[in-house]
């Protein structure tokens, strides 16, 4: 079975400081896709990144970065001098690859608060 | 380019009766996707369509239905509604290709049942 863990239910950092989210999957598949989304007060899920199963290469997209380790089956999403802004919860999803079609499976989601 | 639309964005109903909810996806894309979001169960997939045609199902039950229309606008609609229905309902769209495309989310319709 196809299964993500987000360990961390709640995060409070003050404005400038980096902060760390964890994001854990299980799958047997060889061949899949990770993303992160994040939902901001307003309910609607922003799409953050995608990453296949074959590219463990990190990605850095301005403050935030992604760390993608295939050995641990982690997916970890670090951002780097926070701000108020970003308080949001963020999720971190999976997809198997399949002959069509998709279905996303969600871990339960970080809150993120970070205080002025 | 316009984002995905859902209408209406908030609805009260009360227990049995029927609701139907929209969703429009991002021009020139073809396939909808359906989650549910509650506190305690979190974000659920309910289906998929693509063509008219549903392609992949959650584990809900048959109350739960969906259909998708020509221009790629899908509707869902749960009958027999039950207290536990209320929720955040996200419509996703994406492109038709190999693998799993990356989905773009709308605002979501909150439904409350009474």
């Amino acid at each position: 079975a196809q299964k993500v863990t987000q360990a961390q239910t709640e995060i409070s950092v003050v404005e400038k400081e980096d902060v760390t989210l964890d994001c854990v999957y299980e799958t047997r598949d060889t061949t899949y896709y990770l993303f992160w989304y994040k939902q901001p007060p307003s309910g609607e899920l922003v799409f953050l990144i995608r990453r296949n199963s074959f590219d463990e290469q990190n990605e850095i997209s301005g403050r935030y970065s992604w760390n993608f380790q295939k050995s641990t089956s982690s997916f970890n999403f670090t951002i780097t001098a926070s701000q108020v802004v970003d308080s949001a919860v963020y999720f971190c999803a999976l997809d198997q690859v399949r002959q069509a079609g998709t279905a996303l499976i969600f871990g339960k989601g970080t809150t993120l608060s970070v205080s002025s | 380019k316009a984002g995905v639309t859902q209408t209406p964005r908030y609805l009260i109903k009360t227990r049995g009766q029927q609701v139907t909810l929209s969703c429009s996806p991002i021009s020139g894309h073809r396939s909808v996707s359906w989650y549910q979001q509650t506190p305690g169960q979190g974000l659920q997939f309910l289906f998929e369509y693509f063509s008219e045609t549903q392609r992949n199902k959650g584990n809900f039950p048959g109350r739960f239905s969906g259909r998708q229309f020509s221009n790629s606008r899908s509707e869902m609609n749960v009958s027999t509604l039950e207290l536990g229905d209320s929720a955040l309902y996200l419509c996703a769209s994406s492109l038709e290709s190999s693998g799993a495309d990356t989905q773009y989310f709308g605002p979501g319709t909150r439904l409350t049942v009474l």
